[in-house]
């Protein structure tokens, strides 16, 4: 069965890098057509799409985040890892990773979510 | 990007009774590319809704889907207990960005 499972630290400070990692198993990344996506939701909030990664290693980015995130993946071990750089306490929320299939519905099996604050 | 408006904001209704959500766009969704989610505290979205009236597998007959262009509605028959959530509507779509509305809460009365 597919599953999605996120890691990371769960405080960073202000103005460092935050690097997290979706482990997954159940599909592979180097099938055509699929992808895995990273969304956040700050406490109270609704989700928010940050970047996607596809099995041809296409990489999509929220626009007003471009510039501080960085997608990719390792096939090998079945991982797909997000950066952010020079995160501030509006970066603090759940952050998850999600998988798509092209022309399949969106967003069928979604990871756990892990709490990231940015505190000082 | 295209913005999603959901109304009301919050839904207070009793089991039984019917529901009904509103996600309205700021510009002519693609292909029916509109989703819906419900989310229950401490947990992940969950699809329930895709294509504007598909149910996702093993989601109940008691939800359905409808609306095209910028008008969208999810609608709960009757509710039960557990469908007690916030609900959110979605647009994706072959290229990102992908919008979320910003959610409705169906809480008991």
């Amino acid at each position: 069965q597919v599953t999605l499972k996120e890691s990371g630290p769960a405080l960073v400070k202000p103005t460092q890098n935050l690097t997290l990692t979706c482990s997954f198993s159940g599909f592979s990344l180097s099938t055509p057509g699929m992808r895995v996506s990273w969304l956040r939701q700050p406490p109270g909030k609704a989700p928010e799409w940050l970047a996607r990664i596809d099995w041809d290693d296409g990489k999509f980015y929220r626009s007003s985040l471009k510039t501080r995130l960085t997608i990719s993946q390792d096939t090998s071990k079945d991982q797909v890892v997000l950066e952010v750089t020079n995160v501030d306490p509006a970066d603090t929320a759940s952050y998850y990773c999600a998988r798509e299939t092209r022309n399949r519905p969106p967003f069928d099996f979604w990871g756990q979510g892990i709490l990231v604050t940015v505190s000082s | 990007d295209i913005v999603l408006t959901q109304s009301p904001g919050t839904l207070s209704l009793s089991p039984g009774e019917r529901a009904t959500l509103s996600c309205r766009a700021s510009e002519s969704v693609n292909n029916l590319y509109l989703a819906w989610y419900q989310q229950k505290p401490g947990q992940a979205p969950s699809l329930i809704i895709y294509a504007a009236s598909r149910r996702a597998t093993g989601i109940s007959d008691r939800f359905s889907g409808s609306g095209s262009g910028t008008d969208f509605t999810l609608t709960i028959s009757r509710l039960e207990p557990e469908d007690f959530a916030v609900y959110y509507c979605q647009q994706y779509g072959s290229s990102p960005p992908y919008s979320f509305g910003q959610g409705t809460k169906v809480e008991i009365k």
